[in-house]
């Protein structure tokens, strides 16, 4: 496997619901970010790992949302008590070690669509 | 806050037209990152320039960076109908960890054969 693969790749749920999605990257990328996009938008930063550890998350992401990364390893991404505006397409995008600042290159994977009824 | 705008928004051309897209940062940016995303698909990876003033090619796309380091151009000649997709610069996140990125909201281009 050469890409970065997320799963479920759709999901359709009720309002007030929970939802996790699952991230795997390219294996010996140890960053990994979550981004959000909805239609006719570019990608909107969530959070961010480097190896296991958590160091940024986005002052615009709500306490319903909540990412792990347990292992170094696959991401978990979890929205409780999901609302309408939820909805939205999102992406998981992988990174190598950072070696040089020419080393910023993003792997997104297929990305997890989200609807919320 | 930081902000990265692309114009135009929407392009149409006709097979064989040229195309250009111009990304413009409210701040400095150590660098700019390229990336296309086809229709139904997900970001995927052009071009990173760094230098000020840098010129890079990939074939048909031109890639260029301000002197300044606050905007930056990408030309497609002669587009082909594979061109078809949306065009996101992006450059790193002011204040966030090496590697964040803010994104434009990207320019779509359609290609009419």
């Amino acid at each position: 496997d050469t890409g970065v693969s997320q799963d479920p790749r759709h999901k359709i749920t009720k309002r007030g619901q929970n939802v996790t999605f699952r991230c795997d990257p390219i294996s010996e990328h140890n960053r990994l970010y979550w981004y959000r996009q909805t239609l006719g938008q570019g990608p909107e930063f969530l959070t961010y790992f480097q190896n296991e550890a958590q160091l940024e998350k986005s002052r615009l992401l709500s306490d319903r949302f909540s990412a792990e990364r347990p292992k170094g390893s696959f991401s978990t991404l979890e929205i409780q008590r999901t609302e309408q505006g939820d909805s939205a397409m999102y992406l998981c995008a992988s990174s190598p070690p950072l070696l040089t600042p020419s080393t910023d290159t993003q792997y997104f994977g297929p990305g997890t669509r989200l609807t919320v009824l | 806050g930081q902000q990265v705008m692309q114009i135009p928004q929407y392009q149409h051309v006709q097979e064989g037209e040229d195309f250009t897209t111009y990304c413009n940062s409210s701040t400095t940016l150590s660098n700019i990152q390229w990336y296309k995303q086809r229709p139904g698909g997900h970001p995927v990876f052009l071009i990173q320039l760094v230098k000020s003033g840098e010129v890079k090619k990939q074939k048909r796309l031109t890639f260029q960076f301000g002197e300044a380091k606050k905007n930056s151009s990408l030309h497609i000649t002669a587009t082909q109908t594979t061109d078809v997709g949306t065009y996101f610069c992006a450059g790193p996140l002011w204040g966030g960890s090496q590697g964040n990125l803010i994104f434009g909201k990207g320019t779509k281009l359609s290609v009419k054969p």
